[in-house]
């Protein structure tokens, strides 16, 4: 029931950027598109959030387009420490205020 | 300074029993979570409390239920524990609540084990 597609599993070098993609062409308009990541063993961790505007924090950036049915999250230098499952998460309900992970994308960081 | 801390952070136990998992937050923050965790790796929301007030109660067995002591603390009891309640689960809380773009801060999760 996931309101997002990601795929499944991604590679990167390390100090390359890594840019993960997430399609939710259903999002409404007053709906965040929030990043997540779990690194194993771990809790999930904020990364990253944004409405409709691009954002930038230490982490991450966060690219929008502008319908909103989309976005990208890029880790500008990733690093070995940043192979985690990432999930790309948007509300689902006002009313309800249910809160759906989907299965994420598997980053694997490689020397 | 953990900002969310649960114990324990592993549990085996029999099926039939009787446990708790607790979690304490120091941000101060008013609205706190239940996760779980299962072997496929989906996380699903169980509980919100916000103010001490159950906001949200997925469709959960009864087995399971928060307690909030204070604001800073909810507890997770499941009763008459099964197989199938083995998984990982997280605490989380958040400020106001997540509807208003705030951001759910996450405990490093508990392994329950049902043997």
């Amino acid at each position: 029931d996931a309101k997002t597609t990601q795929p499944t599993s991604m590679d990167c070098a390390e100090g390359r950027a890594a840019n993960l993609p997430c399609n939710h062409s259903t999002i409404s308009g007053n709906e965040y598109v929030y990043w997540y990541r779990q690194i194993h063993s771990q809790g999930p961790q904020y990364i990253i959030h944004g409405l409709k505007n691009n954002e930038t924090n230490e982490m991450a950036s966060l690219i929008i387009t502008e319908d909103r049915k989309s976005s990208t999250l890029i880790l500008p230098h990733a690093t070995l420490r940043d192979t985690a499952v990432y999930y790309c998460i948007v509300r689902v309900a006002w009313d309800t205020d249910k809160l759906i992970f989907g299965t994420g994308t598997r980053l694997q960081v490689f020397p | 300074d953990t900002a969310v801390s649960q114990t324990p952070k592993y549990l085996v136990t029999q099926m039939g029993n009787d446990k708790s998992i607790k979690c304490e937050q120091n941000l101060g923050h008013d609205t706190m979570y239940w996760y779980k965790q299962d072997s496929k790796k989906f996380l699903k929301i169980m509980f919100s409390y916000n103010n001490k007030e159950l906001i949200i109660n997925e469709t959960v067995p009864n087995r399971f239920s928060p307690k909030s002591p204070d604001k800073a603390h909810l507890n997770l009891h499941i009763n008459s524990l099964e197989l199938g309640d083995s998984a990982v689960y997280f605490c989380a809380s958040s400020q106001d609540g997540w509807d208003l773009g705030n951001t759910i801060y996450f405990g490093e999760g508990s392994w329950l084990t049902v043997v």
